[in-house]
């Protein structure tokens, strides 16, 4: 059973600092995605990562993969309060498992 | 744009009663999948189907049926709701068998009182 684990589950910085967030699993996939969710609304694409090594960069978030290690990171770069959010990350073939996501909160 | 419309944003309902949740896609997708979302537990895959008049159980399927007539359309339907089963049911859909980014609609947030 595929079991996809994401840390830290709260994450709360201040604007302008970096962190990164985790995201191991259980058995071999080389696909893994990234969403976001605002309160309240559904959850929406940040990144598909389809290959060992893969890396991809939007504004202040990188994401990349490492398929011999399973575990993904989503790096977060002078965070600022507009990406306060819970970000996903997800594994799988035709279906996907989630993570339990990851609750980020940007304090001024 | 891809669009996954779910019928209601909010429902309330008592213990006992047949609730459908409806899911529309308008981008021709192969897959659609229900989850529901709960506080610590992330996501949990309910059903999901390849095609028109197939369905797969995901991880939690008990109290839960679906339906897939036509290709568009996926609704989920709890037989005899109760209260465990209030929850954000989320809906989506994804191109084709093995390629996954899924799509999601707006979410339902289900009340069972």
């Amino acid at each position: 059973e595929l079991k996809v684990e994401q840390n830290p589950l709260f994450l709360s910085m201040q604007e302008g600092k970096n962190y990164t967030i985790y995201c191991n699993y259980s058995t071999t996939s080389d696909r893994l995605y990234w969403y976001r969710q605002d309160p309240g609304k559904s959850l929406e694409s940040l990144f598909v990562l389809l290959s060992n090594g893969a890396v991809k960069q939007e504004g202040r978030l990188m994401a990349s993969l490492d398929t011999k290690a399973r575990l993904s990171t989503l790096h977060i770069t002078a965070a600022v309060h507009d990406l306060s959010a819970t970000y996903f990350c997800a594994v799988g073939g035709s279906r996907l498992t989630f993570g339990e996501g990851t609750q980020l909160t940007v304090n001024p | 744009d891809v669009k996954v419309t779910q019928s209601s944003r909010y429902l309330v309902k008592r213990t006992g009663e047949k609730v459908f949740l409806e899911c529309v896609q308008d981008m021709d997708h192969e897959n659609m999948f229900w989850y529901r979302q709960d506080p610590g537990l992330g996501l949990r895959l309910i059903y999901f189907s390849y095609d028109v008049k197939m369905k797969e159980k995901g991880d939690i399927p008990e109290g839960y049926s679906v339906s897939r007539e036509k290709k568009e359309r996926f609704s989920l339907i709890l037989e005899s709701a109760s209260t465990n089963q209030t929850s954000m049911y989320l809906c989506a859909s994804s191109p084709e068998r093995g390629y996954t980014e899924a799509f999601f609609g707006q979410g339902t947030r289900l009340t069972v009182v």
